[in-house]
């Protein structure tokens, strides 16, 4: 069965760091295309970043809004996504989700259940 | 970037009906990879439809998707109650990756 598991969400300052996880199981982790998709409260969904597949070297991409502050990492032998979030203001507040992907152009056909982050002082 | 506008923003129908959502994309979205997301209150996004006219494995076929190039559709046949919830269109053809607004589908 597939399971994708977040953790390491919380409350954070204007200005913080913050790391999250997303721990994977029932597939081969190396194989495949790994997302993050955010929700603000009471709204829409909002593509992340991703890490690309051990075939296409673990190549990253991101959301201009996130660019330069959010950085994404993996580590297969522990068949872990990570989300490192730096710089972070009070509009980065949402839900987390991973979400897996079979490649580039193909949709998200498993997603974890997501952990809150909230920056406020 | 390729924004997607869905509507309506709100649908209030009877179970039994049939819905009729839209996306709207403004530009072509690439070999029409085009997917239908449903997520109810407090659960992740479950994806429903992709290649705009997949049936997901599992997906009950009183869903279907249709369209291509800007205009997309996703058609519940008959509401269940359990039908009852937030539908979100994404293009994953071109980056970044983007998302609709969504379209609350309501019990009337």
């Amino acid at each position: 069965e597939v399971q994708l598991v977040e953790s390491g969400g919380g409350l954070v300052q204007p200005g913080g760091s913050l790391r999250l996880s997303c721990a994977v199981s029932g597939f081969t982790f190396s194989d495949h295309y790994m997302d993050w998709v955010r929700q603000a409260p009471g709204k829409g969904l909002e593509w992340v970043g991703r890490s690309r597949n051990k075939a296409n070297s673990y190549t990253t991409e991101y959301a201009a809004s996130v660019k330069g502050r959010f950085t994404i990492s993996r580590d297969d032998s522990k068949n872990s996504l990570y989300l490192q979030m730096n710089s972070l203001k009070t509009e980065d507040t949402a839900v987390y989700y991973c979400a897996r992907a079979d490649r580039w152009s193909a949709p998200f056909d498993y997603w974890g259940q997501g952990t809150l982050v909230t920056v406020s002082s | 970037e390729i924004v997607l506008t869905q509507s309506p923003g709100t649908l209030s129908l009877s179970p039994g009906e049939r819905a009729t959502l839209s996306c709207r994309a403004s530009q072509s979205v690439s070999s029409s990879y085009l997917a239908w997301y449903q997520q109810k209150p407090g659960q992740a996004p479950r994806l429903l439809i992709y290649d705009a006219s997949s049936r997901a494995t599992g997906i009950p076929d009183r869903f279907s998707g249709s369209g291509s190039g800007t205009d997309f559709t996703l058609t519940i046949s008959r509401l269940e109650t359990e039908d009852f919830a937030v539908y979100y269109c994404q293009q994953y053809g071109s980056s970044p990756l983007t998302f609709g607004g969504g379209t609350k589908v309501e019990i009337k």
